[in-house]
C-alpha cells in the first residue's frame, strides 16, 4: 500500500521560503509515476501546485511557477516542495500525492497546515 | 486556463436518494480528462473517478461519472451515510495548470 507523509515547519514568516518534504513508503519513486503537491487554504477549494517525475522533469502551475521548486531524492524515496517569498495568501493545508499521469492525484498524504505569519 | 463551475453549491438529500452533481467547463476538456474527488472534514480528498467515467481502485459502483466536452456529471445512485461530503471536479486535459471546481457539498436533509 502506497503511503505518503508530509513534514516541515507549520509556521513560516512572510517573505521567507516554505519548505516541505513528502516521504513515500510502499512504493519506490524511481519506479515511475508523477509525484506532486496540492494545497487548500482553510475553508476553501483545491489548487494544484506542481508535479515531478522520478527523472526530475517538472510541471508547475503558471501562477506559482516563479516561486516554486519541486525536487526528488530517489535515494531517500522522498520529494520536496519549496515556495519562496510567501505571504498570508500561501497559508494552506499542503498535500503531497502520487499522480495517475501528470495530474490526477491517486494517493494522498494526510496534509500539513502551513501558516504564514510573523 | 479552464474554469470549472460546479453546481449546485449544496445538495440536501436523504440516505437512499440519488445525487446528481454537475461540473461545467469554460471550454472543452480534451479527451474527457476530468476527475472527481470526495473530501470529508479533516481528511485528504479521495479520488473517485478519472477519465470522466473510470472508477478509481476500490470505489463502489454506486459512484458513476459521465459527460464530455464542457458538461460532466457525477452520480451517486443511492446515498450511503458515508457519502455525505464535499465533491470536487478537476480537469487535466489542459495542463498545466490543471484546475479544480469550487466543490459541491452533499449534506443530510
Amino acid at each position: 500500500q502506497v503511503q505518503l507523509q508530509e513534514s516541515g515547519p507549520g509556521l513560516v514568516k512572510p517573505s521567507e521560503t516554505l519548505s516541505l518534504t513528502c516521504a513515500v513508503s510502499g512504493y519506490s519513486i524511481s519506479s515511475g509515476y508523477y509525484w506532486g503537491w496540492i494545497r487548500q487554504p482553510p475553508g476553501k477549494g483545491l489548487e494544484w501546485i506542481g508535479s515531478i517525475y522520478h527523472s526530475g522533469s517538472t510541471y508547475y502551475n503558471p501562477s506559482l511557477k516563479s516561486r516554486v521548486t519541486i525536487s526528488v531524492d530517489t535515494s531517500k524515496n522522498q520529494f520536496s516542495l519549496k515556495l519562496s517569498s510567501v505571504t498570508a495568501a500561501d497559508t494552506a493545508v499542503y498535500y503531497c500525492a502520487r499522480h495517475l499521469g501528470l495530474a490526477v492525484a491517486e494517493y494522498w498524504g494526510q496534509g500539513t497546515l502551513v501558516t504564514v505569519s510573523s | 486556463e479552464i474554469v470549472l463551475t460546479q453546481s449546485p453549491g449544496t445538495l440536501s438529500l436523504s440516505p437512499g436518494e440519488r445525487a446528481t452533481l454537475s461540473c461545467r467547463a469554460s471550454q472543452s476538456v480534451s479527451s474527457s480528462y476530468l476527475a472527481w474527488y470526495q473530501q470529508k472534514p479533516g481528511q485528504a480528498p479521495r479520488l473517485l473517478i478519472y477519465g470522466a467515467s473510470s472508477r478509481a481502485t476500490g470505489i463502489p459502483d454506486r459512484f458513476s461519472g459521465s459527460g464530455s466536452g464542457t458538461d460532466f456529471t457525477l452520480t451517486i445512485s443511492r446515498l450511503e451515510p458515508e457519502d455525505f461530503a464535499v465533491y470536487y471536479c478537476q480537469q487535466y486535459g489542459s495542463s498545466p495548470p490543471n484546475t479544480f471546481g469550487g466543490g459541491t457539498k452533499v449534506e443530510i436533509k
